[in-house]
């Protein structure tokens, strides 16, 4: 049973192109999180999805930043735009359940020049 | 509000020490679950205890152990017997539970980093 997967582990993107994040949750797991790691702070919650619906996206930025969760195919965080401020890395969680524990795949690097 | 708090910023001890990383939360629920995740300088984060809020039994696992404290809302975490693999970053986190209405998103503590010197 593989792992959460993410990809791509790094990202380069120039201010104004866009930034897609993918994460395959582990298998049997339909809940997925998505939280972002700014230099030197902790993680901070982004959105929650469950298959096809957006749970709660009470830490997704107003602007920029979307998520989903297709019915077929991994998850997709995306960042519009991008910002030096969106340099981070972003991780994907998965879960069976809301209150099981959540493994988290290696992350997504994220620079933007 | 939930919050976590892990006040050590930063630790150093020298191999073969025990270290105990303090993480303190808040939360207004009775039902919540705590967490510990492991982030070594490779980046990924690993989990290592889930802990319920009915359940203050301490756990022990090898020579990692925990002591959750519901009276001073605590769940610190030992390692006893420090190696140098241990040097990681280490986040505390909370997740609420409120039956149908539970996420599980986890709030974070600000993570302690561990240096275990040879």
């Amino acid at each position: 049973n593989a792992g959460v997967m993410q990809n791509p582990r790094h990202l380069v993107r120039r201010r104004g192109q866009e930034a897609r994040l993918r994460c395959s949750p582990m298998k049997g797991h339909s809940h997925v999180y998505w939280y972002r790691q700014l230099p030197e702070e902790g993680l901070k919650f982004m959105v929650y999805l469950q298959k096809e619906n957006i749970i709660d996206e009470s830490g997704m930025p107003k602007e920029r930043f979307s998520a989903e969760f297709p019915k077929e195919g991994p998850s997709i965080l995306r960042i519009q735009q991008v910002v030096r401020g969106d340099s981070a890395a972003y991780f994907c969680a998965s879960s069976p359940l809301p209150t099981a524990e959540a493994f988290f795949g290696q992350g997504t690097r994220l620079t933007v020049v | 509000a939930q919050k976590v708090t892990q006040a050590q910023t930063e630790i150093s001890v020298v191999e073969k020490e025990d270290v105990t990383l303090d993480c303190v939360y808040e939360t207004r629920d009775t039902t919540y679950y705590l967490f510990w995740y492991k982030q070594p300088p490779s980046g990924e984060l690993v989990f290592l205890i889930r802990r319920n809020s009915f359940d203050e039994q301490n756990e022990i696992s090898g020579r990692y152990s925990w002591n959750f404290q519901k009276s001073t809302s605590s769940f610190n975490f030992t390692i006893t017997a420090s190696q140098v693999v241990d040097s990681a970053v280490y986040f505390c986190a909370l997740s609420e539970a409120r039956g149908s209405g539970n996420t599980g998103k986890l709030i974070f503590g600000q993570g302690t980093t561990l240096q275990v010197k040879p």
